[in-house]
């Protein structure tokens, strides 16, 4: 069975700051990829970053960085010089390339401060 | 990007009545999308998998008859919240994508029982 621990429920970070949430995971299949999710106060799921199994490079987008190390099954978000709008439950998820559904992590709630 | 469409985003009905949410895909074809529950201040739980022209999966613990779901095209599925209580009163949210790609979210719907 696959599993999502985010050990942070709750993080605070100073604006322009880097902040890193943390992401581990346990699946017994080979091919799977992982995603990071933003969901403000909203509701709304957005989808920030992805990284394949089989990716030999860390995933980047913009501000977002997936530091992943597949031999302790950890896939962490490192967000760069955040920004109040970055204020956010964040959450970790993961989907085997067999099938489509997501197992989602518990999520961390993303504070920045001014 | 594809987009995936819920409505409504918020609604309020009295005990004992219906309520049905439309999850609909709009830029590409959706043979399978997924129904969440989330409650406050948690992650978001599977429901269901809906899959077009045939029955529904439910997870375990996940009453089938009070949560009807109808995938009849490949751009819509729809829950229907049957005899709702206040105790179905939460923030329903559907997803889609294609294989091996993100996940597409919709708004999300909070449904409050009264």
């Amino acid at each position: 069975a696959q599993k999502i621990t985010q050990t942070q429920p709750g993080m605070f970070v100073q604006e322009k700051e880097a902040v890193t949430l943390d992401c581990t995971y346990d699946t017994s299949d080979p091919s799977y990829g992982l995603f990071w999710y933003k969901q403000p106060s909203s509701g709304e799921m957005i989808f920030l970053i992805y990284q394949g199994s089989y990716d030999q490079q860390n995933a980047t987008e913009g501000r977002y960085s997936l530091n992943f190390q597949k031999a302790r099954k950890s896939a962490n978000l490192v967000i760069s010089a955040s920004q109040l709008g970055d204020s956010a439950m964040y959450f970790c998820a993961m989907r085997n390339n067999y099938g489509q559904n997501f197992v989602f992590g518990p999520g961390t709630r993303l504070s920045v401060l001014p | 990007g594809a987009v995936v469409s819920q409505h409504p985003s918020r609604v309020i009905c009295k005990s004992g009545t219906s309520v049905k949410i439309e999850c609909r895909s709009l830029d590409f074809q959706a043979t399978t999308m997924f129904w969440y529950r989330q409650f406050p201040k948690q992650s978001l739980m599977l429901m269901a998998t809906s899959n077009e022209g045939s029955k529904a999966t439910y997870e375990q613990g996940v009453e089938k008859d009070k949560f009807l779901i109808n995938h009849a095209s490949l751009t819509l599925s729809t829950l229907t919240v049957t005899s709702a209580h206040p105790e179905d009163s939460s923030f329903y949210i559907c997803s889609a994508s294609r294989m091996n790609t993100e996940a597409f979210f919709g708004q999300g719907t909070r449904l409050t029982v009264v």
